[in-house]
């Protein structure tokens, strides 16, 4: 059984870095056949792509993000992650990490940009 | 960006009504098209992929149809369980993008 699991603080600084960890079991991070995303939802509002990055490393972002934000792997611990730089409150969301089919997600980890 | 446009944006309907939402793309993706329900505090659940085929375990009254530009989303009895917001999204390009969501409430 896959399953993901977001991790992370749930408070961030206005122009700070939120950093988050997305622990993958149940299935190899670089396999070699998904990619890996994170997805973000503000409260009442659709879901926004953010990116992914590909098991050997390769990443790719959405173009309304992508000067702020960094996805990696940490193959070793099977996990990969998400840093989004310079933030604001526009950046208060749910963010889910999902494996590349879309068929397994986290539960999601609320994140509030306030100081 | 590819943009999703779903109808309507909420409906209401009986316990064992046949539902169905549709989903527009802004241009050609061919079958490349998931279904989502979404419930209350709850990650998204994939029910529809490759714009038809059903998720497993997913149950058979839930089905999609279409290609290219023009999507359906059908319920064909809907059930209490079912209240939820449903999203289509596209994955013939990036960046992915997703509707603006389908919220079913019963009558």
């Amino acid at each position: 059984q896959v399953q993901l699991q977001e991790s992370g603080p749930g408070l961030v600084k206005p122009s700070q870095t939120l950093s988050l960890t997305c622990a993958v079991s149940g299935d190899s991070i670089n396999s070699g056949y998904y990619y890996w995303n994170w997805i973000r939802q503000p409260a009442g509002e659709t879901l926004e792509w953010i990116g992914r990055v590909s098991p050997t490393g390769i990443t790719n972002y959405n173009p309304s993000l992508q000067s702020r934000v960094t996805i990696s792997l940490d193959t070793s611990k099977n996990h990969f992650s998400l840093k989004l730089r310079s933030v604001t409150a526009a950046d208060t969301a749910v963010y889910y990490c999902a494996r590349g089919d879309l068929a397994y997600w986290g539960q999601g980890t609320l994140v509030t940009v306030s100081s | 960006d590819i943009q999703m446009t779903q109808s309507p944006s909420s409906l209401s309907a009986s316990v064992g009504d046949r539902v169905t939402i549709t989903c527009q793309a802004s241009q050609d993706i061919s079958n490349y098209l998931n279904w989502f329900q979404q419930k209350p505090g709850k990650a998204p659940k994939l029910l529809i992929y490759d714009a038809s085929n059903l998720e497993t375990g997913v149950p058979s009254r839930f089905s999609g149809s279409g290609s290219g530009t023009h999507f359906t989303f059908t319920i064909s009895s809907l059930q209490p369980e079912d209240i939820a917001t449903f999203y289509c999204q596209q994955y013939d390009n990036l960046p992915r993008t997703f509707g603006q969501g389908t919220k079913v409430e019963i009558k």
